[in-house]
């Protein structure tokens, strides 16, 4: 079982749809990440959470400690949100970081 | 301030021969994380750097795997006598401190023939 689960794994949505993906883990952590990855393969760190919730544009990010789970959502999706999603962790035991296997979103115009 | 920069950005090697791959971090950062990806699968983590220093380099294969990141001068990941299963993504990370966000460099690709 991977540390980190990530849902759904493909997701298609329309322009305009407001789109949520989850992130679930099983060990303690420091952190949590959310990273996109673009079709040409650069990685752009796009939230770093410890509580609470962070808003940046039309990207927010929540995290429930307790839980153990995050949800990234996008709201007015946009083509060009187009990419893979990628929800990571650094352990709180050690300098480990766990990935999870991303979320590839389509945006239809 | 110039983001961290990797290179080569594309890396041809035949089987047996030495790929280095180089990280140079964003200033003023000391921490340099190195990890791989594989075709269709996700990043997985490989070492932790500071300066002169590895932190956890639990991810690196046991063997033709190396990284260093000197006082001066990029970090280094080193991967000796490549094989056709060394192809993939490399990317580097840099943060200022050990739990912050990391900032990541546009990867090297390495294919082995």
């Amino acid at each position: 079982k991977n540390e980190v689960e990530q849902s759904p794994q493909n997701l298609t949505a329309q322009e305009g749809e407001f789109i949520t993906i989850n992130c679930s883990y099983s060990v303690g952590i420091s952190a949590l990440h959310w990273l996109q990855q673009h079709p040409g393969g650069g990685i752009v760190s796009l939230f770093m959470l410890s509580s609470g919730k962070k808003k940046h544009g039309r990207l927010i990010a929540t995290i429930n400690i307790q839980e153990k789970h995050s949800s990234l959502h996008i709201t007015a999706s946009h083509p060009r949100d187009s990419a893979v999603y990628i929800c990571a962790v650094n352990s709180n035991t050690g300098n480990q970081f766990y990935f999870g296997t991303g979320t590839s979103l389509t945006v239809i115009p | 301030n110039a983001g961290v920069m990797q290179n080569p950005r594309h890396l041809v090697r035949r089987r047996g021969q030495e790929a280095r791959l180089r990280c140079s971090p964003m200033k003023g950062h000391s921490h340099v994380y190195w990890y791989r990806q594989l075709p269709e699968e996700g990043l997985k983590f490989m070492v932790y750097l500071q300066k002169e220093n590895i932190i956890d380099e639990s991810g690196m294969p046991k063997e033709r795997f190396s990284a260093e990141f000197p006082k001066e001068g990029p970090s280094i990941l080193r991967i000796q006598q490549v094989v056709r299963g060394d192809s993939a993504a490399y990317f580097c990370a840099s943060s200022p401190g050990m739990v912050g966000t990391q900032y990541f460099g546009p990867g090297t690709r390495l294919t082995v023939l």
